[in-house]
């Protein structure tokens, strides 16, 4: 089945305590994206990638790391997390100019 | 920059009631327009799209014209059933150098009462 995969689901942490939020998808799509959904907000982009090693910022990429070292995955590291990074995360992939598809959401508190 | 005005929220219905959703866009180029809807605890699925002016996108029952005169993409229904509950998204895209940006409003969320 084609999907994109994020894990994990929910997770609560602490401040300043690093984390990784996994991404993978199993459709060969060159490119990769990450956003955060709040309230109010809709859902905003934090990084993206190209291809296998090509990532730029999005709107909001302040507080985020990503990588992409294998065209499936596409992780988003939070090196030290603050309370204002407590969000849903929605990873997606497409083709080139193709339909975008969405991950099942990571829900993050940071305490 | 590009953005996306979606109208507010909650809206509630009674089954088999017309929907109309608001969406209108400020856009430098020429956009991709798109629904994507949020069922609870999901992530999002696109509804359907149209990538041109006059382009109507279709789908379960759901249609939005692109009127690009008016700037607006709005999402209706002619009778809603219970499992159309969901958030909805306007959203729109205008490929930038390799980047599929979605610029989103701001979510609709819908419930429809039996």
């Amino acid at each position: 089945e084609a999907q994109v995969t994020q894990n994990p689901r929910y997770l609560i942490t602490v401040t300043g305590k690093k984390l990784t939020v996994t991404c993978s998808q199993n459709m060969n799509h060159e490119y990769m994206s990450w956003y955060r959904q709040d309230p109010g907000l809709g859902l905003r982009q934090i990084y993206y990638s190209m291809n296998v090693e090509v990532t730029d910022k999005g709107d909001v990429p302040e507080g985020y790391k990503v990588s992409r070292k294998e065209k499936r995955n596409f992780p988003l590291i939070l090196e030290s997390p603050s309370p204002n990074q407590t969000s849903l995360y929605f990873c997606a992939s497409s083709f080139a100019s193709g339909q975008q598809f969405f991950g099942p959401g990571t829900r993050l508190t940071v305490l | 920059g590009n953005s996306v005005t979606q109208m507010e929220g909650p809206v509630t219905l009674s089954e088999e009631a017309f929907l109309t959703i608001n969406c209108t866009y400020t856009a430098t180029g020429y956009p991709s327009l798109f629904w994507y809807v949020q069922y609870p605890g999901e992530g999002l699925q696109l509804l359907l799209k149209a990538t041109k002016a006059d382009d109507k996108g279709s789908n379960k029952g759901f249609e939005a014209t692109y009127r690009k005169e008016t700037t607006s993409f709005h999402l209706e229904k002619g009778s809603v059933q219970v499992s159309d509950s969901a958030v909805y998204f306007c959203a729109l895209v205008i490929s930038n150098f390799g980047n599929e940006k979605l610029t989103f409003g701001t979510g609709t969320r819908l419930t429809i009462i039996p």
